[in-house]
């Protein structure tokens, strides 16, 4: 199985903060990468596939990038709304597997 | 607009069955792939099962693999999950899961999901 490894577990930010988690996976999985953004007491949020291509609707201060094993999901400036959990998926192969998630909360 | 609507969680006892359901609308259903994602209290997300637009392939997390069984009925627009011999491990939110390439159960990506639907596993 692929296992995927997010860094850091969580981290504390303010508004307007440039914002990063990254994700590393056991072995490579080309660019078979998405990321999700989970709010308390809601389902998942699609926001990038492919790495980098991001979802209808998605705010373009949400970038992602990567390829092979190490990725990136950069928020440009964190707005309230951002406030949540994250999660890094590779779809690369079965079984399909996630990261543990980042937690990014009010400093 | 895409929806997709869970049900059948509820509160079952150890070794106990339960089937759960998800109504699909808003997009052509026989086209897509379709999954199946739960969510422990307080823990990540962990895949459980897929299955192709046409039944044809279907895939199981080993932690469930001989206990569950996925499927689905293309004209009801609605996929399935049969869980068997519950534990109290398999207590979780169920998400249903629909991918983003059309015709692809390989290489593509989750694009909506559902709401979800509570499991409770407990005597």
């Amino acid at each position: 199985d692929i296992q995927m490894t997010q860094s850091p577990s969580s981290l504390s930010a303010s508004v307007g903060d440039r914002v990063t988690i990254t994700c590393r996976a056991s072995q490579g999985i080309s660019n078979y990468l998405a990321w999700f953004q989970q709010k308390p007491g809601k389902a998942p949020k699609s926001l990038i596939s492919a790495a980098s291509s991001l979802q209808s609707g998605v705010p373009s201060r949400f970038s992602g990038s990567g390829s092979g094993t190490d990725f990136t999901l950069t928020i440009s400036s964190l707005q309230p709304e951002d406030f949540a959990t994250y999660y890094c998926q590779q779809y690369n192969g079965y079984p399909l597997t996630f990261g543990g998630g980042t937690k990014v909360e009010i400093k | 607009e895409v929806q997709l609507v869970e049900s059948g969680g509820g509160l079952v006892q150890p070794g106990r069955s339960l089937r759960l359901s998800c109504a699909a609308s808003g997009f052509t259903f026989d086209d897509y792939a379709m999954h199946w994602v739960r969510q422990a209290p307080g823990k990540g997300l962990e895949w459980v099962s897929g299955i192709s637009w046409n039944s044809g392939t279907t895939g199981y997390a080993d932690s469930v693999k001989g206990r569950f069984t996925i499927s689905r009925d293309n004209p009801k627009k609605s996929l399935y999950l049969q869980m068997n011999s519950l534990r109290a491990e398999d207590t979780a939110l169920y998400y249903c899961t629909k991918v983003g390439g059309r015709g692809s159960y390989y290489k593509t990506e989750f694009e909506y999901w559902g709401q979800g639907t509570l499991v409770t596993v407990s005597s």
